[in-house]
């Protein structure tokens, strides 16, 4: 079964400052990998996702993530945080293979932005 | 285009009593998911339609909640009898194709508080 971990449940970061959050899945076969963020009382929205290809993948609001197969790692960043990038962010996969595509999504990481 | 949309957006019930939610997908997307989302977690997946199908309903306790898609379009989710544990926010994504690896959308929720 698809596992998903995502390292700290609370990140704060200041205005301008680096974003980082850890996501790391557990599959000997790479799934697909989704990234996806939830502001409050609203559902999820998709920031980038990596299916094949070049491994740094761009995202929507500055985002972007980098597959590492070696290290089953999909961390997100983003060089300069903005206020508005306080919310919650779902690191998700799915099976590469099989017939549905079911969203094994992690815990989630709440972000807090300081001005 | 518009998104997926859902209601009621909140709904408060007492223990035993049953509940049902509303989803209408984006429009021409053939697959429905429904998950639930209890408070500090991800989504889990509760089902996936393909069409007015179910592809995989295996995390769906069956004894409590139902859910339909009769006409390939708009779904409901029942829970009957409801329990304290069932309180979460109920989501309903769609995606053009079942395929792995497609981008689902998300509508903004149902957050059902058991009493």
């Amino acid at each position: 079964a698809q596992s998903v971990t995502q390292l700290g449940s609370h990140v704060s970061v200041s205005e301008g400052a680096l974003v980082l959050l850890r996501c790391n899945y557990s599959s000997s076969v790479p799934p697909y990998l989704f990234w996806y963020v939830q502001y409050p009382n609203q559902g999820l929205q998709l920031l980038l996702k990596y299916t094949t290809g070049a491994t740094l993948v761009k995202g929507i609001n500055g985002f972007e993530a980098e597959f590492k197969k070696s290290e089953t790692s999909f961390h997100l960043t983003k060089p300069s945080a903005h206020m508005s990038d306080a919310a919650e962010y779902f690191c998700a996969v799915s099976d590469r293979f099989g017939f549905g595509n079911v969203l094994h999504c992690g815990s989630g990481t709440q972000v807090i932005v300081l001005p | 285009e518009a998104g997926v949309a859902q209601s009621p957006r909140y709904k408060i019930i007492e223990k035993r009593q049953s509940v049902a939610f509303w989803c209408n997908p984006i429009s021409g997307h053939a697959t429905l998911y429904w998950y639930q989302q209890i408070l500090g977690q991800g989504p889990k997946l509760l089902i996936q339609f393909q069409n007015n199908g179910v592809v995989d309903d295996s995390q769906l306790p069956k004894d409590r909640f139902s859910a339909e898609r009769l006409k390939g379009v708009d779904s409901t989710l029942k829970i009957q009898p409801a329990k304290l544990e069932d309180s979460a926010v109920y989501l309903c994504a769609s995606s053009s194709h079942q395929g792995a690896g497609e981008t689902q959308y998300f509508g903004p929720g149902t957050r059902l508080l058991v009493l």
